[in-house]
């Protein structure tokens, strides 16, 4: 079992529509999680991360973080053809500068 | 400010031929990653180093893969002998290092090594 999983998709969603993104983890150290988007053929960049339980917004943007289910999500509001990507889940703990990537769910905004 | 460096941007090699990837990391970062990326595996941690010294290496496959960092502005991972199963994407980051939960790690555009 990896330490970070998601589902690889595709996910498909309209344009406009909500994007929901899953993640679980399962070290209990962990304490910083990250999202990343990587566009085919080029490298993964920062959209977010969250430390504490709860929401974070940032823009069209939402992380959400449950610590007691070991689960992370990112949802994207009125989604939009730039938003298809990978999205990448990555999960560190306290003091460790080591990222432990999930393997990726392909997003596509349709249309 | 530049970002992360990496060359050469493409390799094609044959099997047992070595291999060299380079990578600069932002200037003032003091960690720097090199990945590896698969269709299969993912994003993978090869290994990772704080001011020059490598930290923590666990995720190198095998002997037949090194890194170094001889100063703070360049590294390179060895491969040698390249076998057809290393093709990959390989990636190096950077961060300034430091106990905040958020700091960030910057990509560099990666190194797609093809190994026939």
């Amino acid at each position: 079992q990896k330490e970070v999983e998601q589902n690889s998709g595709p996910l498909s969603v309209p344009e406009g529509a909500i994007a929901s993104l899953n993640c679980t983890y399962s070290d209990r150290g962990s304490q910083s999680f990250f999202w990343y988007r990587q566009y085919s053929g080029k490298s993964p960049e920062l959209i977010m991360f969250i430390y504490s339980n709860g929401d974070k917004e940032d823009g069209r943007f939402t992380a959400q973080l449950n610590k007691a289910s070991q689960y992370v999500s990112l949802l994207i509001r009125d989604s939009q053809p730039s938003d298809s990507a990978t999205y990448l889940c990555a999960a560190s703990n306290f003091g460790n500068e080591k990222l432990t990537f999930g393997t990726g769910t392909r997003l596509t905004i349709i249309p | 400010d530049a970002g992360v460096i990496q060359s050469p941007r493409h390799e094609v090699t044959e099997m047992g031929q070595e291999v060299t990837l380079r990578c600069k990391p932002i200037s003032g970062h003091n960690s720097l990653f090199w990945y590896r990326q698969t269709m299969m595996r993912g994003l993978e941690l090869l290994i990772y180093f704080n001011n020059n010294v490598p930290i923590d290496d666990s995720g190198m496959p095998e002997d037949r893969f090194s890194a170094k960092m001889p100063n703070a502005s360049f590294s390179t991972l060895k491969i040698q002998p390249s076998e057809p199963r290393d093709s990959a994407v390989y990636f190096c980051a950077s961060r300034s290092s430091g106990r905040a939960l958020g700091n960030e790690q910057f990509f560099g555009p990666g190194t797609r090594l093809t190994v026939l």
